[in-house]
């Protein structure tokens, strides 16, 4: 079966930096996506990998090795509005997104 | 209108009714798709549509039906709904289903069946 295992819950402090890992096992793999929903909102796109390594978005970085099955988005200089659900999907062999259940982070002051 | 948009916002329906609930984009996207989210899942792709005029079953389509008559609009149909079918369903869009296209979220339609 096809499957996208993240944290249930993260939390992390104002200011300081947090890494949301993502594994999958897909039937295939056409790029991963990372999205980012606030409580009680719909999700919102932050990134897409298809090849290995690193993705710079402003304070959002993500990570691809596909050879690990694995990914991580990395939040740098976290603000309260960051607290939110992230959700990491992949796209199947059949252009299909398989989604994690997500991971809540909580941002303490 | 601008991205897309749903209704209603919230529902609750008896079980046994008939309800569909509607979805419009106004980004000329071919794509679109349902979903459901439920505490603790991922996102479960309900049916989905490549084009006008086509559709076809994601994970979850037992109970549900879809039509795409024209670009913008992709209602989803509850036969008979049960209270397994209380959920959160979003609606989205993405330019075409090729991998490298996001996909745009409604903001949600919350459905409780009693």
């Amino acid at each position: 079966g096809q499957n996208i295992d993240q944290p249930t819950e993260m939390t992390a402090t104002e200011g300081a930096i947090v890494q949301i890992n993502c594994t999958y096992q897909t039937s295939g793999f056409n790029g991963l996506f990372w999205y980012q929903q606030h409580a009680g909102e719909a999700p919102t796109f932050l990134s897409y990998n298809v090849l290995d390594g690193l993705e710079e978005k402003g304070r959002f970085s993500s990570f691809l090795s596909r050879s690990k099955g694995y990914s991580y988005l990395l939040l740098k200089e976290l603000q309260m509005k960051d607290s939110a659900s992230y959700l990491c999907a992949v796209k199947d062999s059949n252009y299909q997104l398989i989604w994690g259940a997500g991971t809540k982070l909580i941002i303490k002051p | 209108i601008a991205g897309i948009t749903q209704a209603p916002t919230s529902q609750i329906l008896a079980a046994g009714r008939r309800m569909t609930l509607r979805c419009t984009q106004d980004m000329r996207h071919n794509a679109m798709y349902w979903y459901r989210q439920d505490l603790g899942l991922g996102l479960r792709l309900i049916h989905y549509s490549n084009t006008a005029g086509t559709t076809g079953k994601g994970e979850v389509p037992d109970g549900y039906s879809v039509s795409r008559a024209n670009t913008d609009d992709f209602p989803l149909t509850l036969a008979s709904a049960v209270p397994s079918q209380t959920s959160v369903y979003f609606c989205a869009s993405s330019l075409d289903g090729s991998s490298y296209n996001e996909q745009f979220f409604g903001p949600g339609t919350r459905l409780t069946v009693l």
